[in-house]
């Protein structure tokens, strides 16, 4: 069954630190989909990035990167020099290729730049 | 492009009232998806569907139906509302989840049951 676990409920870190966010998850499925999303004060669901189970390479866009293990079945979550713009509630999220379709979240976690 | 809607974006029932709330999409995606949110809990899937007169149940489809009648609407109903049901609502939609193309989500609906 697929699972994943945000631990970090809640993060509070001042402008301009570097803030990592964890995600690990659970299949059995070879084949599968990570993503993440951001969700700031006004409520909508903004994807950030999909990432698929053959594709180990690290990604960096602008202060994001995100780094992908499948040995330790993480995928975590940076942000450098971290701006109050980004304070949110960021999910990680994952899909499989076989059996029912759904995506499955972890619980979020909810970041706090202050200024 | 308008993406996926919903409505309406806030509503409040009281307990045994009925209602449906409204997806729509015109991206022309065969899988939408119906999602609850709750403090610390992240989103759960309600219902899905992939493709029209297709549907099925995700993690908590009780107390919700649905029905897909074309490939841009797909209408969640409440029958007899309860307050475990307050709750936001997201639909979602994609070209085809099974190969990981992205969900992308509605504004969401806001529902208060009294």
């Amino acid at each position: 069954a697929q699972k994943v676990t945000q631990a970090q409920t809640e993060i509070s870190v001042v402008e301009k630190e570097d803030v990592t966010l964890d995600c690990v998850y659970e299949t059995r499925d070879t084949t599968y989909y990570l993503f993440w999303y951001k969700q700031p004060p006004s409520g909508e669901l903004v994807f950030l990035i999909r990432r698929n189970s053959f594709d180990e390479q690290n990604e960096i866009s602008g202060r994001y990167s995100w780094n992908f293990q499948k040995s330790t079945s993480s995928f975590n979550f940076t942000i450098t020099a971290s701006q109050v713009v980004d304070s949110a509630v960021y999910f990680c999220a994952l899909s499989e290729s076989q059996g029912a379709q759904k995506l499955v979240f972890g619980q979020g976690t909810r970041l706090t730049i202050n200024p | 492009n308008a993406g996926v809607t919903q409505t309406p974006k806030f509503q409040v029932l009281k307990t045994g009232q009925s209602m449906t709330l409204q997806c729509a999409q015109d991206m022309n995606h065969e899988y939408m998806s119906w999602y609850r949110q709750d403090p610390g809990m992240g989103l759960r899937l309600i219902h899905y569907s992939v493709g029209a007169g297709i549907t099925d149940q995700g993690e908590v489809p009780n107390g919700y139906n649905v029905s897909r009648s074309t490939t841009e609407d797909f209408p969640l109903r409440l029958l007899s509302a309860a307050p475990s049901q307050t709750s936001v609502y997201f639909c979602a939609s994609s070209y085809d989840l099974a190969s990981g193309e992205t969900q992308y989500f509605g504004p969401g609906t806001r529902l208060l049951v009294l």
